[in-house]
């Protein structure tokens, strides 16, 4: 199985923040990369697609880059409303495999 | 608009079995697959497995394969899950959502369903 190994676990960032979360697999993915956002008693919501690909009515400040084993999703101004747990989740190779989860709270 | 609307939470007991339904609407059923992921609480997600509504074929994560059995009703845009054998390890929320393919990305997730499995 492909490991998914996100970093930071956690991040304190204040409003206006520049803040990147990082995705390692553990082998080359291919770019076939997305990135969730998870609110407490939420389904997921797709963020970013195929490492960086914005999901329709998702706003601009999110975007991702990357290539084979490293991906970076990027919040360019942070918003209050960013707060919750963001996953990547790879679709390159069965099983299909998520990130363990960053914590993000709004200092 | 698109919407997966899961049944409602469940509580088993050890041993027993429990059918999670995942009915879809705002899109033609069978244009998607659907995927079912487990959050176990306060963890990350795993994923189980899926069916192709259109031809019922069904593909599942080794770890899964002897827990989980996937099906669909076209007739009613519905799939389900059917969990066997549960034991405490499967008390966790469970989430149909949809994917354009096999190897896909999901991009609208049902509201997920907790199921928790105590005597």
């Amino acid at each position: 199985d492909i490991q998914m190994t996100q970093s930071p676990s956690l991040l304190s960032a204040s409003v206006g923040d520049r803040v990147t979360i990082n995705c390692k697999a553990s082998q080359n993915i291919n770019k076939y990369l997305n990135w969730y956002q998870q609110k407490l008693g939420e389904a997921p919501k797709l963020l970013i697609y195929n490492t960086n690909n914005l999901q329709t009515g998702i706003p601009s400040r999110f975007s991702g880059s990357g290539s084979g084993t490293d991906y970076t999703l990027t919040i360019s101004s942070l918003q209050p409303e960013d707060f919750g747990t963001y996953f990547c989740f790879q679709h390159n190779s069965w099983p299909l495999t998520f990130g363990s989860g960053t914590k993000l709270e709004i200092k | 608009q698109v919407n997966l609307l899961q049944s409602g939470a469940a509580l088993v007991k050890p041993g027993a079995s429990v059918k999670l339904s995942c009915k879809a609407s705002g899109y033609t059923f069978t244009d998607y697959y659907i995927h079912w992921v487990k959050q176990s609480h306060g963890k990350s997600l795993e994923w189980i497995g899926y069916i192709n509504p259109n031809s019922g074929y069904t593909n599942y994560n080794e770890k899964f394969k002897s827990k989980a059995t996937l099906t669909v009703d076209k007739s009613t845009n519905t799939a389900y899950m059917e969990l066997s054998r549960l034991t405490s390890e499967d008390s966790a929320t469970y989430y149909c959502t949809r994917g354009l393919g096999a190897w896909s990305f999901f991009d609208y997730w049902g509201q997920g369903v907790m199921v928790t499995v105590s005597s």
